[in-house]
């Protein structure tokens, strides 16, 4: 079946660091891509998302770009701040028709001023 | 405001106990989905339902029922079979176009007392 296998941490940085967080999918077909934020005692929100191969996504200064030579669809950020504290997740649906949502087992990120 | 509700947001249960957590959603989404989440382990899929009158299992369905009688609706009922019921579990739903992101609740912290 479907899978999603990402960093999963816990990581430090400090304020103004430059943030990857990596990706990777086994899937069937062109599924579609996304990272999900988790901040503390909330559910999840999209943060990004991509549907086809070479999509970047972007959103509050972090992108990915959907690279399905290598089955990845890693998550950068070029200055982080801390209010980018928070619980990341990769995501997949829709890959050889299979309507189920899968996650990565998240990735709790700690910025520190 | 349209959005997708799940209650109560912190429910006790006794050992031997059947409970049933909440999901409602008012944005006409075809698909719902029932996640378990565990320090750790990430999101991992309970049940979920494409249409109303039908759900499927997920990953870790033994111990859970729902039902889909309404398109809005989405209750799950973990029962006394499940052996490690304490859990955060996040409601979800989700249009079917391709692509399409997902929106979740706030989530339900269910604890064993």
């Amino acid at each position: 079946g479907n899978s999603v296998t990402q960093m999963e941490g816990p990581v430090t940085l400090s304020e103004e660091a430059f943030l990857t967080i990596n990706c990777t999918y086994t899937a069937t077909g062109y599924p579609s891509l996304f990272w999900y934020v988790q901040y503390p005692g909330e559910g999840l929100q999209l943060l990004l998302k991509a549907t086809k191969a070479d999509d970047k996504g972007s959103n509050k200064g972090f992108e990915a770009t959907y690279r399905k030579e290598t089955t990845s669809f890693h998550l950068e950020k070029g200055s982080v701040q801390v209010s980018d504290s928070a619980v990341y997740f990769c995501a997949l649906s829709g890959g050889g028709g299979s309507e189920k949502l899968v996650f990565g087992k998240g990735m709790k990120l700690t910025v520190n001023p | 405001d349209g959005g997708i509700t799940q209650s109560p947001k912190y429910l006790f249960r006794k050992e031997g106990q059947n409970v049933t957590l909440s999901c409602e959603q008012n944005l006409n989404h075809d698909a719902m989905y029932w996640y378990r989440q565990d320090p750790g382990q990430g999101l991992r899929l309970i049940y979920y339902s494409q249409i109303v009158n039908d759900f499927q299992k997920g990953d870790i369905a033994e111990g859970y029922s729902v039902s889909r009688e309404k398109k809005e609706s989405f209750p799950l009922t973990v029962t006394s079979a499940q052996k490690n019921p304490t859990a955060f579990y996040l409601c979800a739903s989700m249009d079917r176009p391709r692509g399409a992101e997902a929106f979740f609740g706030q989530g339900t912290r269910l604890t064993v007392v």
